[in-house]
This record gives structure tokens, C-alpha cells and sequence, in this order.
């Protein structure tokens, strides 16, 4: 089946440590997205991708950083200088440019001790 | 300014009961796409449905139905005879242009059915 695959589902960290947050996608898209949710809230986009090899800042990528090596993934790191990393972390892919619905994954749930 | 606006933050109704996630946009531009997307509790993001700028038929989709109105800048999102597998957080969305920089969520509305 087609689809987004987000790994893990939950994640711990202690502080000051980094993390890396999986998102892999088989629908062929070329855009890729990450969004953060906070309890209560919205999604606020992080980072986004339109193509291998190049992505572009969201609203919210101080302490945060990303890769897109291949087509069909776009892992996220979260770094020891995101001050409030606790949230629920979103990854999304689309066809192609933002006119087309985006397709999310099931998210993790990090949580730092 | 918020382009997106869902004024109703958190909705309950009874089962079977009809309700109505109202959903605003702000934009000068002609062109443009309007979404909305369901998140249940599971977290994951369900996306319902996409309407451009020039297409203004009300589309009806089994017990979901959506009504959009130029006029307004509305973009209304109603259940009809609601269930309890409806319970979510239900997401409008704008796209004015095919840069994400030009995509905006609403701040969403929570709608629990009870039983």
C-alpha cells in the first residue's frame, strides 16, 4: 500500500540530546513537509522540501534541522537548541507544489525527560 | 492577519444530529485552493477534500457536504446525521499559490459527538 511511514511512534529524549525523526514516503511525491502540533493547537510547519536536495525554512526551524537526500525521504532532526521540543511531530508529502492536498503520516510524540 | 478563520473552537452534539464547521478565508488572489482535513484522536490527518477558486457546486460526499460561497469567502463543512467515529478536530485549509509559503491551516475545531 501507498502511503507515509513515520517512525518511531513515541520518542524519548533527554535534554541536550539530538534526535532524528523518520518519514518515508512511496507515493512518488515530490514535496515533502514537517509540521509541529502542540496539545490544543494547530500545525505550524517546520521545514518543507519541493525537491531532492534543496528545502526551505517554515515558520518554526530554529533548532531544527533536515535532509532530503531521496525522493522518499525527509528525516527530521530535532537538536539541543529547539528549547521546547516536547510535541507531536507531523510529516506530510504532496504531489507536487502546495495547490495539490497534502498526505500526513501517523506522527510521533516526542517527549523530552 | 489570519487568512484562515474557524471561529468554533470546540462543537458537541448528540449523535444523529446535523452539524456545521463554519471555516472563513482571507486572499486577493483569483486563484486558489481550499481544503479540509480531519485529525482523529489517532493523531494522523485524514484529507477530505480540495476545491479551487472557480468551481463553486457544493459537493456532497455520503453524510459530508460542503458549501462554498464566493460571496462570503466561506467554505462550510456539514455532517449530517452525525456518529461518534466523527469525534475529531477538523482542519480547513488555504492554498493561494503553488509555493508552501503560500499555504495557511486554520487554527481547527474540535467536534465531539456523544452518544
Amino acid at each position: 500500500d501507498g502511503g507515509i511511514t513515520q517512525s518511531p511512534k513515541y520518542l524519548f529524549r533527554k535534554e541536550g540530546q539530538n534526535v532524528t525523526l523518520s518519514c518515508e514516503q512511496n507515493l512518488n511525491h515530490d514535496a515533502m513537509y514537517w509540521y509541529r502540533q502542540d496539545p490544543g493547537q494547530g500545525l505550524r510547519l517546520i521545514y518543507y522540501s519541493q525537491i531532492v536536495n534543496d528545502f526551505q525554512k517554515g515558520d518554526i526551524a530554529e533548532g531544527y534541522s533536515v535532509s532530503r537526500e531521496k525522493k522518499e525521504s525527509f528525516p527530521l532532526t530535532v537538536t539541543s537548541a529547539q528549547k521546547n521540543p516536547t510535541a507531536f511531530y507531523l510529516c506530510a508529502s504532496s504531489i507536487s507544489d502546495s495547490y495539490n492536498e497534502q498526505f500526513f503520516g501517523p506522527g510521533t510524540r516526542l517527549t523530552v525527560l | 492577519a489570519q487568512k484562515v478563520t474557524q471561529a468554533q473552537t470546540e462543537i458537541s452534539v448528540v449523535e444523529k444530529e446535523d452539524v456545521t464547521l463554519d471555516c472563513v478565508y482571507e486572499t486577493r488572489d483569483t486563484t486558489y485552493y481550499l481544503f479540509w482535513y480531519k485529525q482523529p484522536p489517532s493523531g494522523e490527518l485524514v484529507f477530505l477534500i480540495r476545491r479551487n477558486s472557480f468551481d463553486e457546486q457544493n459537493e456532497i460526499s455520503g453524510r459530508y457536504s460542503w458549501n462554498f460561497q464566493k460571496s462570503t469567502s466561506s467554505f462550510n463543512f456539514t455532517i449530517t446525521a452525525s456518529q461518534v467515529v466523527d469525534s475529531a478536530v477538523y482542519f480547513c485549509a488555504l492554498s493561494e499559490g503553488p509555493y508552501r509559503q503560500n499555504f495557511v491551516f486554520g487554527p481547527g475545531t474540535r467536534l465531539s459527538v456523544l452518544p
